[in-house]
């Protein structure tokens, strides 16, 4: 099994400012993926990181709001930029795993925007 | 992508058994079907998988009937530790082969002392 760990596991931040959540797994993994989960709501996911190349965002998302760093197999940043009090969820992220074909998820980040 | 639907809501009491079934009509003929679990400020957390007929593991049960076209998820003596959100999740294999889930609304069982 995969261990994944996530920081901040909270924050509060002002409006307009950015959060970066760094999201840490304890094996190499090809593809890492970001998901949004508003209070009370289901999870939505934002985008899948491949390592050495261009997240790929689903729709709804983009690149300026939540660009996404992949530097090696292990490690992945979601950034929330600019942020408004709409942007108030938890971000988790995950990894694949197989045998059976499903995902690990970690603790998740809940940001607070006032 | 198989749409599933499933109870908003469940409510129990310690030591009863919990059975929460998810339709999925459209289920495509490689598609798995895939319970999570969720408790409060946690990721999910991956409970069972199943193809057809029945899977047991050391959580629970997944009975699927021939048809496919929906499932039941049993935990056998639920405890207050149960309490949680129940996600039943078919198929969604991208291209490239990855597998990412798609989450519904969720099953939240609360179970009662």
């Amino acid at each position: 099994s995969a261990v994944i760990s996530q920081k901040p596991s909270r924050d509060i931040c002002q409006r307009g400012t950015s959060l970066t959540i760094q999201c840490q797994v304890d094996s190499q993994v090809t593809m890492m993926f970001w998901y949004r989960q508003q209070p009370g709501q289901s999870l939505t996911l934002i985008a899948t990181a491949n390592q050495g190349s261009e997240a790929t965002y689903e729709s709804g998302f983009v690149i300026d709001k939540f660009p996404i760093s992949r530097p090696n197999l292990t490690f992945s940043t979601l950034t929330v930029s600019n942020m408004s009090p709409e942007d108030s969820s938890i971000y988790l992220c995950s990894v694949e795993r197989q045998g059976p074909d499903t995902q690990y998820f970690g603790p998740g980040t809940r940001l607070t925007v006032l | 992508l198989a749409k599933t639907t499933q109870p908003i809501s469940m409510d129990s009491y310690e030591g009863q058994e919990v059975n929460i079934t998810c339709s999925h009509n459209n289920i495509a003929t490689n598609d798995y079907i895939t319970w999570y679990q969720q408790f409060p400020s946690q990721g999910p957390r991956f409970i069972i998988q199943g193809y057809k007929t029945k899977v047991t593991n050391e959580v629970a049960s997944l009975f699927i009937p021939a048809d496919r076209k929906s499932s039941t998820l049993s935990l056998p003596r639920v405890s207050l530790s149960d309490t949680a959100v129940y996600y039943c999740l078919v198929g969604d294999v991208r291209s490239g082969g990855s597998y990412i889930p798609t989450f519904g609304r969720g099953t939240s069982l609360i179970v009662h002392p």
